[in-house]
């Protein structure tokens, strides 16, 4: 299957810091991804839909200024956690669909970045 | 808004039994489901894609169903396996493919 690679998978860092986290399709181009967050012991919830040279769409409860993201590539979708929190410290996972293939094909997922703020 | 369910939480089996995982999901207009595992701290692996139009779909020791009209899918893991343990999701897409995923299980197997 398509491969979607996350890095970095851990990362630890100072509260008031800044975090980016880059999700890439690596074989196959993605005009749209997506990235979730999931709290310990809890699923997986969408946090903002990435779009390839467009502003990302944001859902609701889920600030903008704090979580910037940029697709500025059909095979790279960044995530910016800032002015980093302990409270951000979660799993951030990303997403990509395949532009080549139908809307509703399978879904192929990074895996995963372990946030900690300290 | 569409709600996933999954039943039960956890799950804790002998290795060799057969067993079956229950997700539910409140709106039937769905395009498809997919079935993932998780593992701890890892991200997902994709097991099986079943479409709407579908009533089933297997991989190896592992089988979907899908009953659109009522909200629900199974995934039936035949002789199940120690290396099986992990966390086991169900999520469906909306219009633009951002997943709803339920709340999973957690399956562990007993050597």
């Amino acid at each position: 299957g398509a491969v979607v690679s996350q890095h970095p998978s851990r990362v630890i860092c100072k509260s008031g810091t800044s975090v980016k986290i880059e999700c890439r399709s690596l074989d196959f181009q993605a005009t749209t991804m997506f990235w979730y967050r999931q709290f310990p012991k809890q699923s997986l919830m969408l946090m903002a839909t990435s779009n390839e040279g467009s502003k990302a769409t944001y859902e609701q409860g889920v600030e903008k200024d704090k979580f910037l993201i940029n697709h500025a590539s059909l095979t790279l979708s960044t995530l910016t956690v800032t002015s980093a929190h302990p409270e951000d410290s979660s799993f951030y996972i990303c997403s990509a669909r395949d532009r080549g293939k139908g809307l509703h094909t399978e879904a192929f997922f990074g895996q995963g970045t372990r946030l900690t703020v300290v | 808004k569409q709600e996933v369910t999954q039943i039960p939480a956890a799950l804790s089996v002998p290795e060799g039994e057969n067993l079956v995982l229950n997700c539910s999901f409140t709106d039937s207009a769905i395009y498809n489901l997919q079935w993932f595992r998780q593992d701890p701290g890892k991200g997902l692996t994709s097991l099986l894609l079943i479409q709407s139009s579908q009533r089933e779909q297997t991989s190896g020791r592992l089988n979907a169903s899908l009953d659109k009209s009522s909200g629900r899918s199974t995934l039936y893991i035949a002789a199940s396996q120690p290396g099986d343990s992990a966390t086991y999701l169900c999520a469906v897409p909306n219009t633009g493919n951002q997943f709803y995923f339920g709340t999973g299980t957690s399956l562990t197997v007993i050597p």
